[in-house]
């Protein structure tokens, strides 16, 4: 099976501006999250996705939102960009979104914003 | 109090030795642990997932889980240079939602 994709896998923007990062997960996993990864904070859990309802989300603003299509497919969009969004985006999916399910990480969208 | 805590090292150890890694969590609700492995510049790949009390072997690799002191561990046996990396150690809460600590950072020496 295809492993997770992300798309774009670098992306530069400026202060203000929005950005829009997709996700495709590996086939017939319905389960979709997304984390950031900064030197500072670490890995963190934004939001998950399972069958286009988000049933999850971690302490972040509300500039940063997400949505799923009903081929699982996940976008998640970041609006009005600040420096300190610079970070490594990751995804990640699991078959059903059960807590012991192991998930699997797409290559991430590396952002940089100036 | 951090959720999920790690030495963020580094940890340096001589090839083939034992490298020990620990992790200690603060939700007792916890059910799920797991252990990835992330190369600068790559995302996380499972290394080891624990669900119950003891230890779970897999190659050179042992994870041990206490869930009385909530603690999370991972032997590396015969330790290899391709082992240095950063070993993120991560509990899931609720929904899908990993936590993950800050990680440790293994160097193997030659």
């Amino acid at each position: 099976k295809a492993g997770v994709t992300q798309t774009p896998r670098y992306l530069i923007k400026t202060r203000g501006q929005q950005v829009t990062l997709s996700c495709s997960p590996i086939s017939g996993h319905r389960s979709v999250s997304w984390y950031q990864q900064t030197p500072g904070q670490g890995l963190q859990f934004l939001f998950e996705y399972f069958s286009e309802t988000q049933r999850n989300k971690g302490n972040f603003p509300g500039r940063f939102s997400g949505r799923q299509f009903s081929n699982s497919r996940s976008e998640m969009n970041v609006s009005t960009l600040e420096l300190g969004d610079s970070a490594l985006y990751l995804c990640a999916s699991t078959p059903l979104g059960l807590g012991e399910e192991t998930q699997y990480f797409g290559p991430g969208t590396r952002l940089l914003v100036l | 109090q951090k959720e999920v805590e790690q030495n963020s090292g580094p940890l340096s150890v001589p090839e083939g030795a034992i490298a020990s890694l620990n992790c200690t969590y603060s939700d007792r609700g916890s059910q799920s642990f797991f252990w990835y492995r992330q190369y600068s510049g790559k995302s996380p790949e499972l290394i080891m997932s624990i669900y119950s009390n003891g230890d779970k072997e897999d190659g050179r690799f042992t994870a041990q889980l206490n869930k009385a002191s909530q603690y999370v561990s991972l032997l590396i046996r015969d330790s290899q240079p391709s082992d240095s990396a950063t070993y993120l150690c991560a509990v899931t809460t609720g929904f899908q939602k990993l936590v993950f600590g800050t990680g440790t950072r293994l160097l193997v020496s030659p």
